[in-house]
């Protein structure tokens, strides 16, 4: 099945510093979706992605979807506490989703 | 409209037990698909179900199985359990009208399971 490599695995931050996550796949993608996952949480759906070099915004969240639809990034401008988790970017397969490992964020006040 | 439920939350079992979890889906939704999140693997997918049928399966042995029932809720059920199983166990749903799952899936808190 289809597989996507998430980096980096971990990331700390300073609050008011940006923050970005890359998804690649060695294949092309149909669409790509992003997910967060609090502390203790469950995953919460963020975006797709569905168009080649498609850029969506959701206030301080960037997404990104490369030309050639194997990549995708997530940034975020300016983090702040309430951005901590997990970020999870998934592609959709045959009546299932495939999850890349996902960059846990760490952010200090 | 409620969300995902999940039951139990947290579950302790021996070696060699069994477990059922279930999962009663957002309203109208009639596909649920099943994941196992650990630490070291992330998020690895089970199975899916819709309209009573399993369309997808992951790789895990078949000590892991499932069930759909006509009102759409699941249940997923380990057979002897071995300590590796330790996980949390999510449970998801979408509306489910195509095979592809390009459409938002809706999660359930999970249930913690630890096998001692």
């Amino acid at each position: 099945g289809q597989q996507v490599m998430q980096i980096p695995q971990y990331q700390h931050v300073q609050e008011g510093e940006d923050f970005t996550t890359y998804c690649n796949s060695s294949t092309t993608l149909s669409n790509i979706q992003w997910y967060k996952q609090r502390p203790g949480g469950h995953p919460v759906f963020l975006i797709q992605l569905v168009k080649s070099g498609e850029v969506k915004k959701q206030k301080r969240l960037t997404f990104q979807f490369g030309e050639a639809k194997k990549n995708s990034s997530l940034h975020i401008t300016a983090t702040q506490t309430t951005d901590v988790g997990t970020y999870f970017c998934a592609v959709s397969g045959y009546s299932t989703l495939t999850f890349g490992k996902g960059t846990m964020l760490l952010v200090s006040p | 409209k409620a969300g995902v439920t999940q039951t139990p939350r947290y579950l302790i079992k021996t070696r060699g037990q069994q477990v059922t979890l279930s999962c009663s889906p957002i309203s109208g939704h009639r596909s649920v698909s099943w994941y196992q999140q650990t630490p070291g693997q992330g998020l690895q997918f089970l199975f899916e179900y819709f309209s009573e049928t399993q369309r997808n399966k992951g790789n895990f042995p078949g000590r892991f199985s499932g069930r759909q029932f006509s009102n759409s809720r699941s249940e997923m059920n380990v057979s002897t359990l071995e300590l590796g199983d330790s996980a949390l166990y999510l449970c998801a749903s979408s509306p489910g009208q195509g095979a592809r799952m390009n459409t938002e899936a809706f999660f359930g808190q999970g249930t913690r399971l630890t096998v001692v």
